[in-house]
């Protein structure tokens, strides 16, 4: 079955400890991205690659990182989460020819920092 | 201004009548425009996607654009229950026409009264 996955699908830490949400596709896309979502701001891109070794800033990047070693797996790591990081994350891929035509969300992550 | 504009409703419509969901965007240039449908606790998933002026039509759907009044339209016909849930609108900007990236609205939760 072609989908988009992501662990944990819940997460409760503490403010300053370092979490990995992992995030993989088996559809062989090359674009991947990460978005949050909060109340009334809709969906936020975070980040984005466009192929292995090739990402680059969304539009909420800051306190997040990301790598692409392989084409099918996009990690997002939160180096010393803060509350404000609270919310939803989604993961998405897409295959990059059609131009976003279609992404595929993953099922979310809800993170809550304490 | 936001680059993506929705009300954020709830939008009440009987069930078997016509729903309108309206977005507008801020920059004219924008080439692609999107619809997702997103469920409680699920992730956003496509269900319209149109490039040129004028009506695409799938199914119950039709997405309406109009580039001059820049604003991009969801019409459910015959709704019906199932389809209570938020409209995302979503927009590809002319800035990012080389780039794989979209601007999501903050949605317009639809409810379907029976």
């Amino acid at each position: 079955e072609a989908q988009v996955t992501q662990n944990p699908r819940y997460l409760i830490t503490v403010t300053g400890k370092k979490l990995t949400v992992t995030c993989s596709q088996n559809m062989n896309h090359e674009y991947m991205s990460w978005y949050r979502q909060d109340p009334g701001l809709g969906l936020r891109q975070i980040y984005y690659s466009m192929n292995v070794e090739v990402t680059d800033k969304g539009d909420v990047p800051e306190g997040y990182k990301v790598s692409r070693k392989e084409k099918r797996n996009f990690p997002l790591i939160l180096e010393s989460p803060s509350p404000n990081q609270t919310s939803l994350y989604f993961c998405a891929s897409s295959p990059q020819g059609q131009g976003l035509v279609k992404q595929f969300f993953g099922p979310g992550t809800r993170l809550t920092v304490l | 201004q936001k680059e993506v504009e929705q009300n954020s409703g709830p939008l009440s419509v009987p069930e078997g009548a016509i729903a309108s969901l309206n977005c507008t965007y801020s920059d004219r240039g924008s080439q692609s425009f999107f619809w997702y449908r997103q469920y409680s606790g699920k992730s956003p998933e496509l269900i319209m996607s149109i490039y040129s002026n004028g009506d695409k039509e799938d199914g119950r759907f039709t997405a309406q654009l109009n580039k001059a009044s820049q604003y991009v339209s969801l019409l459910i016909r015959d709704s019906q229950p199932s389809d209570s849930a938020t409209y995302l609108c979503a927009v590809k900007p002319l800035r990012y026409s080389s780039a794989s990236k979209i601007i999501f609205g903050s949605g317009t939760r639809l409810s379907i009264r029976p």
